[in-house]
């Protein structure tokens, strides 16, 4: 079963507004990853963000850790449609080998 | 380059047939990782191979799962006696390097739908 949660489950905005979405795990982690999958599709990876990093950008995208409170954050800022999709935050396994995915957030951008 | 390829891309099959999927993983990465996505849920771990070993196989949800890469790069996931709730995506990913923390690069996927 999986290890993390993300909220919330499902978002709904027009283009030009900000997402965010959140994750919580529940172990100590190395690194948490964040994926993009679109309707069908494989996974694609978005950013990885280290267990001694705070915050990082690429692009529109913006992440946060806190480490204490066992928690993450994606931003997309000034969406587009095409970034409708659904995305999946996820942590190596404490004892490696795996990637532990949360649920995902469904994300609907309407033009 | 060429990323990781799956096939078949669908699969339909009756219960208690036996199915074979494949995974092309990109050209000389290391570690390869299969994952069941059920709907509406995020990926769930099942193998992982360094080259051609096995070295975790704690997710494959039964005996009737079983997965080889023989010669360290394609892998095949079998599925023997298929039920309806092996219905999902299976999903192939590979990694360049040992470590198995970073980032994986996932292939488009097999929808096995088991009636």
């Amino acid at each position: 079963s999986q290890q993390g949660e993300e909220d919330p489950q499902a978002l709904s905005i027009q283009e030009g507004e900000n997402a965010t979405m959140n994750c919580s795990y529940k172990t100590s982690i190395n690194n948490l990853q964040w994926y993009r999958q679109n309707s069908g599709r494989g996974l694609v990876h978005l950013i990885l963000i280290r267990s001694n990093e705070r915050e990082k950008h690429s692009g529109r995208l913006r992440v946060t850790l806190d480490t204490s409170k066992k928690s993450s954050s994606l931003l997309i800022t000034a969406s587009r449609a095409a970034d409708t999709a659904s995305y999946f935050c996820a942590h190596p396994s404490a004892g490696g080998n795996k990637l532990v995915f949360g649920a995902g957030t469904i994300l609907r951008v309407k033009s | 380059g060429a990323g990781v390829s799956q096939s078949p891309r669908y699969k339909v099959a009756k219960r208690g047939q036996d199915v074979a999927l494949r995974c092309d993983p990109i050209s000389g990465h290391v570690s390869l990782f299969w994952y069941q996505q059920a709907l509406g849920q995020g990926p769930e771990f099942l193998t992982y191979f360094q080259n051609e070993a096995q070295l975790d196989k704690s997710g494959l949800p039964s005996d009737r799962f079983f997965a080889e890469r023989p010669e360290g790069s394609v892998s095949t996931l079998k599925i023997q006696r298929t039920q309806q709730e092996d219905s999902a995506v299976y999903l192939c990913a590979s990694s360049p390097r040992v470590d198995t923390q970073e980032t994986q690069y996932f292939g488009p996927g097999t929808r096995l739908l088991v009636l």
